[in-house]
């Protein structure tokens, strides 16, 4: 089946500093990925959804000049939590559409990123 | 309200036992049904898409219910590697195909 990863898988990270996370469609190509945060025991919240080759549309409360997202080509997204603080602590996950998969809905998830802003 | 209900649990059950949990969703015109599910600290994989007449997989059954805004899973005879959270997803009418998420009902499956 198709495949995303993502990576870093963990990061540990001192306040203030920015991390950037990637996420990659391995074996297909996704003009549309979307990024989630979950805290412990919630449910994933869509935090942006992000298009190949245009601006990110971010959901309502959701930072877009904390959380960068670049989309450069196909295969690609890029979150960047910009000065992290420990409420940005989170498990962060991406997805990525297969536009050639039979069914328009199917979305895989990357294996998420575990942040940790001490 | 939330968009997508669920019960978290915990369900705690012997194996080989049937369970079944439901899911409630807010916005009538809501398109495509599915459930997910999560193991601790990993991403979620799709377990089944949920269609108006029902389908089954092997020990796993959904149903949709539209007229009661309302979605089930049933899991039958179930092991010890059924333990896990399960999330009923929705996409909204509207919404550009994003998947909105309950907040998951956790199963644990006990010797």
């Amino acid at each position: 089946g198709a495949v995303v990863s993502q990576h870093p898988s963990w990061v540990i990270c001192k306040s203030g500093t920015s991390v950037k996370i990637e996420c990659r469609s391995l074996d297909f190509q996704a003009t549309t990925m979307f990024w989630y945060r979950q805290f412990p025991k919630q449910s994933l919240m869509l935090m942006a959804t992000s298009n190949e080759g245009s601006k990110a549309t971010y959901e309502q409360g959701v930072e877009k000049d904390k959380f960068l997202i670049n989309h450069a080509s196909l295969t690609l997204s890029t979150l960047t939590v910009t000065s992290a603080h420990p409420e940005d602590s989170s498990f962060y996950i991406c997805s990525a559409r297969d536009l050639g998969g039979r069914a328009m809905d199917t979305q895989y998830f990357g294996p998420g990123t575990r942040l940790t802003v001490l | 309200r939330k968009e997508v209900e669920q019960d978290p649990g915990p369900f705690n059950v012997p194996e080989g036992a049937t369970v079944a949990f439901n899911c409630t969703y807010s916005n009538s015109a809501s398109q495509s049904f599915f459930w997910y599910r999560q193991d601790c600290r990993k991403e979620p994989k799709l377990l089944m898409s949920v269609y108006s007449s029902g389908n089954e997989d092997g020990r796993f059954t959904a149903q949709l219910n539209r007229a009661s805004q309302y979605i089930s899973l049933l899991i039958r005879d179930s092991k010890l590697s059924d333990s896990a959270t399960y999330l009923c997803v929705v996409i909204l009418s509207g919404s550009a195909r994003q998947l909105t998420f309950g907040s998951g009902t956790q199963l644990t499956v006990l010797p």
